[in-house]
């Protein structure tokens, strides 16, 4: 597809579940950003890729929070342990561009939406 | 500390009426804003950059560093219009983007 894909779009945990959220960049994006929005608030960062390098996971709130990029394409956003103030939102983006050029040209994705019961 | 401050939650005008969506920011350095918008049932996008002094689908936003502002601007609302619209501000050596809270503008007919 042409657009960042995230999978599943839709996730119902109980608390205490671990829960894996996937997003697949646009083909040859170098950047790669998630973000949590909670409900009424705007994108919060949460952690940045450049290729397969985590440069930057200074948002991410707990230690309960890992993301990976293996192989520089696709990401998943984990978390374990699930608790009720981790729903939200999470939105994935891409940028062609390497750190640094400030485009601000993120292209996101339909975002997953976690609700933990 | 960085930050982006959107004080009003909803605007609501009629159409053809003046809209300007209010972005304040703090920043210690020099920072690039931009504005994102999300129509209904849309992915979040990129609206317009300041770096870029253009003006997309009628909206423009002019960067006061003094007043630190970065308020978006169009003369006459369009129905179309209507949306989510988020300001934001990256700045250093990353791409990482501050959002605010949002505005959502409704336009009437």
């Amino acid at each position: 597809g042409a657009g960042v894909s995230q999978s599943p779009r839709y996730k119902v945990a109980k608390r205490g579940q671990d829960v894996a959220l996937r997003c697949d960049p646009i083909s040859g994006h170098v950047s790669l950003f998630w973000y949590q929005q909670a409900l009424g608030q705007g994108p919060e960062f949460l952690t940045y890729f450049q290729n397969e390098a985590q440069l930057d996971k200074s948002g991410l709130p707990s230690d309960r929070f890992f993301a990976e990029r293996p192989e520089g394409s696709v990401s998943t956003l984990k978390i374990q342990r699930t608790q009720q103030e981790d729903s939200a939102v999470y939105l994935c983006a891409s940028s062609f561009y390497a750190s640094g050029a400030n485009t601000g040209e993120l292209f996101f994705g339909e975002g997953s939406r976690l609700t933990v019961l | 500390a960085q930050r982006v401050t959107q004080p009003e939650k909803l605007l609501s005008v009629f159409k053809g009426a003046p809209v300007e969506l209010k972005c304040n920011y703090s920043y210690s350095g020099s920072p690039e804003l931009f504005w994102y918008v999300q129509y209904s049932r849309q992915r979040l996008q990129l609206l317009l950059r300041h770096i870029s002094r253009e003006s997309i689908k009628g909206f423009t936003a002019d960067l006061n560093k003094g007043e630190t502002s970065f308020h978006l601007k169009k003369p006459f609302a369009q129905e179309e219009d209507s949306a989510m619209y988020y300001c934001a501000l990256s700045g250093g050596n990353t791409d990482k983007l501050i959002f605010g809270t949002g505005t959502r503008l409704q336009v009437f007919p």
